[in-house]
């Protein structure tokens, strides 16, 4: 299994762009999280998804999108990129509940200049 | 408001020695608590899950203690090598709480010399 695999590693974004950060995972996990991970920060939910057609916001949303249209894929958008977006993005997933092992892709370097 | 605080913020330690990491937090009501392992440029990986009933866990070198009354836990890494070299997050899940409940520490910096 590659387990959870993320595109692009890197990016550099002018200001008002957009972009999608894909993320696939081929365990067949139901769960599926994206998070950013700013300098001496811990991370900070994004969003979230429970199964196909089924997302929530985490706990920083603002100035993103997502979707889940199957199990393997949860991509995430980002509309009119900010330099506050600037952050390294994780996806992450997980086969049932919160208690299972989380299982973390290489992530995203992401600058907005 | 629900936390997680990691001690220290970094440390530096030689090759072959032992140390341990703290980690307090003030989540309430409590899951479980997680340990994972951030090599520089890579995302985090999982070493131990303990839940509520479980005051210790071991995974090789790695040696998770959990005291649910006083809100603490550490990680013990016994004889270390340079591979150990990595950033260390403490993570807390609220219980009952949503599906993306889980608070992370700021994560302690070990470097292992030679």
């Amino acid at each position: 299994n590659a387990g959870v695999t993320q595109t692009p590693k890197f990016r550099i974004l002018k200001i008002g762009q957009s972009m999608t950060l894909q993320c696939t995972q081929d365990m067949n996990h139901n769960y599926m999280y994206w998070y950013r991970q700013d300098p001496g920060m811990g991370l900070k939910l994004i969003y979230y998804s429970v199964g196909a057609g089924i997302t929530d916001k985490g706990e920083v949303p603002n100035g993103y999108n997502v979707s889940r249209s199957t199990t393997e894929d949860f991509p995430l958008r980002l509309e009119l990129a900010a330099p506050s977006q600037t952050s390294v993005y994780f996806c992450a997933s997980t086969r049932q509940a919160i208690t299972d092992t989380q299982y973390f892709g290489p992530g995203t370097r992401l600058t907005v200049l | 408001k629900n936390q997680v605080e990691q001690s220290p913020q970094s440390l530096i330690i030689l090759e072959g020695k032992n140390c341990t990491l703290q980690c307090n937090y003030t989540v309430s009501p409590f899951s479980n608590l997680r340990w994972y392992k951030q090599d520089t440029g890579r995302g985090p990986v999982s070493l131990t899950i303990m839940t509520f009933s479980e005051n210790t866990k071991s995974n090789g070198r790695y040696t998770a203690t959990l005291d649910a009354d006083t809100k603490q836990s550490s990680l013990h890494i016994t004889a270390s090598q340079l591979s150990d070299s990595a950033s260390y997050i403490c993570v807390v899940s609220e219980y009952g709480g949503s599906q993306g409940n889980l608070i992370f520490g700021k994560g302690t910096k070990l470097s292992v010399k030679p």
